[in-house]
């Protein structure tokens, strides 16, 4: 099975730009989660989705958000960026709900200018 | 926010030797996981202990659990230069519902030398 797909995989934009990153999960799976990752602050979790609605939310403002389609391909989009925004965001799919291991995609790297 | 912390920060061992990681979490839990990470890359799930298991093993991993404690160690033996990377362990919190949210601890990052 191919694993969790990101793309792009590297990303540079300009602060007040907006972005929009793609996350393709594992076959069969139904649940996509993304996370930000920065040296300060770690690993964060930004939301969740099954069968296209939002399960949970992370503590990020409103300029973050995502949606998810019937083929369980999930996107994410931030708004209006800002530096802090630069960071390693990582996307995982799981099978079903919480009880299950997340498989993680490599990545993908926004810089920030 | 991080619910949990880990500890070392950094373990530097040689090759052969046995590395243990320690996890503390804040919140009751479902399940407890340990994800590797190569250099900034994406996460692989290493093993997953439910809050009622006290040890689990997967090949060269023992994974032990202390819900009094709220704690969890993952141990390495016979560690090898690719164990190089950083380890996290990641908790499921109660009262979620159905969703899956991963809570991430601050990682160890392990270092093994020829």
């Amino acid at each position: 099975k191919a694993g969790v797909t990101q793309t792009p995989r590297y990303l540079i934009k300009t602060r007040g730009q907006q972005v929009t990153l793609s996350c393709s999960p594992i076959s069969g799976h139904r649940s996509v989660s993304w996370y930000q990752q920065t040296p300060g602050q770690g690993l964060q979790f930004l939301f969740e989705y099954f069968s296209e609605t939002q399960r949970n939310k992370g503590n990020f403002p409103g300029r973050f958000s995502g949606r998810q389609f019937s083929n369980s391909r999930s996107e994410m989009n931030v708004s209006t960026l800002e530096l802090g925004d630069s960071a390693l965001y990582l996307c995982a799919s799981s099978l079903r709900d919480r009880l299950t291991e997340q498989y993680f995609g490599p990545g993908t790297r926004l810089t920030v200018t | 926010s991080q619910q949990g912390e880990e500890d070392p920060q950094a373990l530097s061992i040689q090759e052969g030797e046995n590395a243990t990681m320690n996890c503390s979490y804040k919140t009751s839990i479902n399940n407890l996981q340990w994800y590797r990470q190569n250099s900034g890359r994406g996460l692989v799930h290493l093993i997953l202990i439910r809050s009622n298991e006290r040890e689990k093993h997967s090949g060269r991993l023992r994974v032990t659990l202390d819900t009094s404690k709220k704690s969890s160690s993952l141990l390495i033996t016979a560690s090898r230069a690719a164990d190089t990377a950083s380890y996290f362990c990641a908790t499921d919190a109660l009262n979620t519902g159905t969703a899956s949210k991963l809570t991430f601890g601050t990682g160890t990052r392990l270092q093994v030398t020829l």
